[in-house]
């Protein structure tokens, strides 16, 4: 099973900022690696697909990057809807899936 | 516009069993596999079961397998999960996820999740 590890667990940032969330597996997964967003009460949104394909309607001041087993979700000028927490994927090898444990964005 | 929409949730005891539901409209369901993927309090997510577009195979996470199965009535657009042998850590949200492509892919679309509590 791969294993995914997210860092920080916690980001306190303003509006405006510029925030990099990072997303190490524990062996490689290529560029098969998702990231999503998930709101108090919601289900999660599909934000990134291999590694840095924005889904549809996502605006690009999200921006994914990486390959292998090192991954960043860069969310620039933070809009006050952005504040939630984020979850990185793989889909390389499986059964299982795998997630991390996720990074909550708050409001400094 | 692409929805899913999870119900049967609830509180069970342990031992107990559960059957939860989604209802998939806005796209071609029986073309895509589907998801059941849940969030225990304060944790994060897990993958907990897939199912092919043609109900061929069920793939599980090792925590529920020989306990869930996942199955689907494609002329209904509905997934199913049935879930026996609960055990207190089988407490979470449980949400639907439609994949994206194939069997081993992300989940372009989630549904709000349904609750399932268990305790005595």
């Amino acid at each position: 099973e791969i294993v995914m590890t997210q860092s920080p667990a916690t980001l306190s940032v303003s509006p405006g900022d510029t925030v990099t969330l990072f997303c190490r597996a524990s062996q490689s997964v290529a560029s098969s690696l998702a990231w999503y967003q998930q709101k108090p009460g919601r289900g999660p949104t599909l934000l990134v697909y291999g590694t840095s394909t924005r889904a549809t309607g996502v605006p690009a001041r999200f921006s994914g990057s990486g390959f292998g087993t090192e991954f960043t979700l860069t969310i620039s000028n933070l809009q006050s809807e952005d504040f939630a927490l984020y979850f990185c994927q793989q889909y390389n090898n499986w059964p299982p899936l795998t997630f991390g444990g996720g990074t909550k964005v708050e409001i400094k | 516009e692409v929805q899913l929409s999870e119900s049967g949730g609830g509180l069970v005891k342990p031992g107990g069993s559960l059957r939860l539901s989604c209802v998939g409209s806005g796209f071609s369901f029986s073309t895509y596999a589907m998801n059941w993927v849940r969030r225990a309090p304060g944790k994060g997510l897990e993958w907990v079961a897939t199912i092919g577009g043609r109900a061929a195979n069920g793939y599980y996470a090792d925590s529920v397998k020989g306990r869930f199965t996942i199955s689907r009535d494609n002329s209904n657009n509905t997934l199913f999960l049935q879930m026996s042998s609960l055990r207190d850590e089988d407490t979470a949200v449980y949400y639907c996820a439609k994949g994206w492509r194939g069997e081993r892919s992300f989940f372009d679309y989630w549904g709000q999740g349904t609750l399932v509590t268990v305790s005595s």
